[in-house]
């Protein structure tokens, strides 16, 4: 199992540029997670997909969208990129978001980051 | 005041040393998610739990549900165990995870 891939790990974009970040976990998690990190802060929820076919905003979640394609696919699109955009970002999966065992399903995984600047 | 906060927020140790890292939450909590991010800046998965303990090799994951108060203890700390330390709340109301900043850990031989 590659567990949660994500796709590029590095990339540089100018102010205005568009790019679509991609993720992809084979480990059939219904859950999917999308995060920056920030130096100093902690990991901040952009948008997640509680499972196929729907999606939910998180703490950040402007200046992005998200497109859950298939169980195994979320991809986190900048449509016109900012230098406040600059991050590290983040996907993760989990099992399922409700559980009848208590907090067990919840455990996230995640993905090696992508790592993105915006000049 | 953030919901999660956890101390210390940086901590430096001899090889050898137990190590003790807090997190303290404000909300109703279903369980508590422990992670481990490497210099290199992956992110693992260590404990989630909802009472009592866990453990697993050197590192023990300790909760008390009504204090709002987990620890993550790491017996015979080694160099290789160099990383920042984060804590995840998993709130009861609506299952999302609050996340605390991290505790930078640094273990010197």
């Amino acid at each position: 199992n590659a567990g949660v891939t994500q796709t590029p790990k590095f990339q540089v974009l100018k102010t205005g540029q568009s790019m679509t970040l991609q993720c992809a976990q084979d480990m059939n998690h219904n859950s999917m997670y999308w995060y920056r990190q920030d130096p100093g802060m902690g990991l901040r929820l952009i948008y997640y997909s509680a499972s196929e076919g729907t999606t939910d905003k998180g703490e950040v979640p402007n200046g992005y969208n998200v497109s859950r394609l298939n169980k195994r696919e979320f991809s986190l699109r900048l449509e016109s990129a900012a230098p406040s955009q600059t991050s590290v970002y983040f996907c993760a999966s989990s099992v399922l978001r409700h559980s009848s065992l208590r907090g067990m399903g919840y455990e996230q995984y995640f993905g090696p980051g992508t790592r993105l600047t915006v000049t | 005041k953030n919901e999660v906060e956890q101390s210390p927020q940086n901590l430096t140790a001899q090889e050898g040393e137990f190590i003790t890292i807090n997190c303290s939450y404000s909300v109703g909590i279903s369980a508590l998610h422990w992670l481990q991010q490497h210099p290199g800046g992956g992110i693992v998965s260590l404990f989630m739990l909802s009472s009592g303990k866990k453990k697993h090799g050197r590192l023990i994951a300790t909760i008390n549900i009504q204090e709002k108060h987990s620890s993550l203890h790491i017996t015979a700390s080694h160099p290789r165990d160099s990383a920042v330390y984060i804590c995840a709340a998993l709130m009861d109301s609506n299952y999302q995870l609050i996340w605390g900043a991290g505790t930078k850990l640094i273990i010197k031989p």
